[in-house]
């Protein structure tokens, strides 16, 4: 089974642009989730999909969005990129919503996102 | 204000003994709690979870104890390996929220 994964691994943008991240979900996983990895700081929650609905979403400006298809992948979105966007961007899925118990997140391997 | 904390960034141990990781939160409201292990440049992988009705929950050599009273849990790996050398990060699910991790501690096993 494969896990899931995003792409790209790598992507370097200049301050101001926008970002496209991609994420595919495990097969059968309905809810996609978008961490922020800063540098030497924790998982910082950012986004939350479900049955293609944004279910919640973290402490984040406007500028991060995101959607999810009919087949369950999803895109994080980040515009008018700043330095301090700089971070590994990590997307889970899980089996059931966030209400859902022993079902945990699995990750992919994330995408760096470096903005010069 | 961070709701689930893990106190210490990092962690050395000898290989063979027994490394103990802690993990403490605010939010009376989880009830699920788990682990993850994190290398270098790949995704955080689970270890193992356990729900607020039970005290322990084991799986080989990890051991997750809760204590709700005192909103603390930890993971204890035993025998310690060169290969559990990773970042390990607490995340805590429960009233509403979706899951909430903790900083990580950064653990050393040593040869």
């Amino acid at each position: 089974e494969a896990g899931v994964t995003q792409s790209p691994t790598h992507l370097i943008k200049t301050r101001g642009q926008q970002a496209t991240l991609r994420c595919s979900p495990i097969s059968g996983h309905t809810s996609v989730y978008w961490y922020q990895q800063a540098l030497g700081l924790g998982l910082q929650f950012l986004l939350w999909y479900d049955e293609g609905e944004e279910r919640n979403r973290g402490n984040f400006p406007p500028r991060f969005s995101g959607r999810q298809f009919p087949n369950y992948s999803s895109e994080l979105n980040v515009n008018a990129l700043e330095l301090e966007d700089s971070a590994l961007y990590l997307c889970a899925s899980s089996l059931l919503g966030a209400s859902s118990y022993n079902s945990p997140l699995h990750f992919g391997n994330g995408t760096r996102l470096t903005v010069t | 204000d961070q709701q689930v904390k893990q106190n210490s960034p990092s962690l050395s141990v000898q290989e063979g003994r027994i490394s103990i990781l802690n993990c403490d939160y605010t939010n009376s409201m989880f009830d699920y709690f788990l682990w993850y292990k994190k290398y270098p440049a790949e995704g955080p992988t689970f270890l193992i979870s356990i729900s607020s009705i039970k005290d322990k929950n084991e799986d080989g050599r990890f051991t997750v104890f809760l204590n709700k009273s005192a909103k603390h849990l930890s993971l204890h790996i035993v025998p310690s390996q060169p290969g559990d050398s990773a970042v390990y990060f607490c995340a805590a699910l429960g009233g509403g929220q979706n899951f909430v991790f903790g900083p990580g501690t950064r653990l050393s096993v040593l040869p």
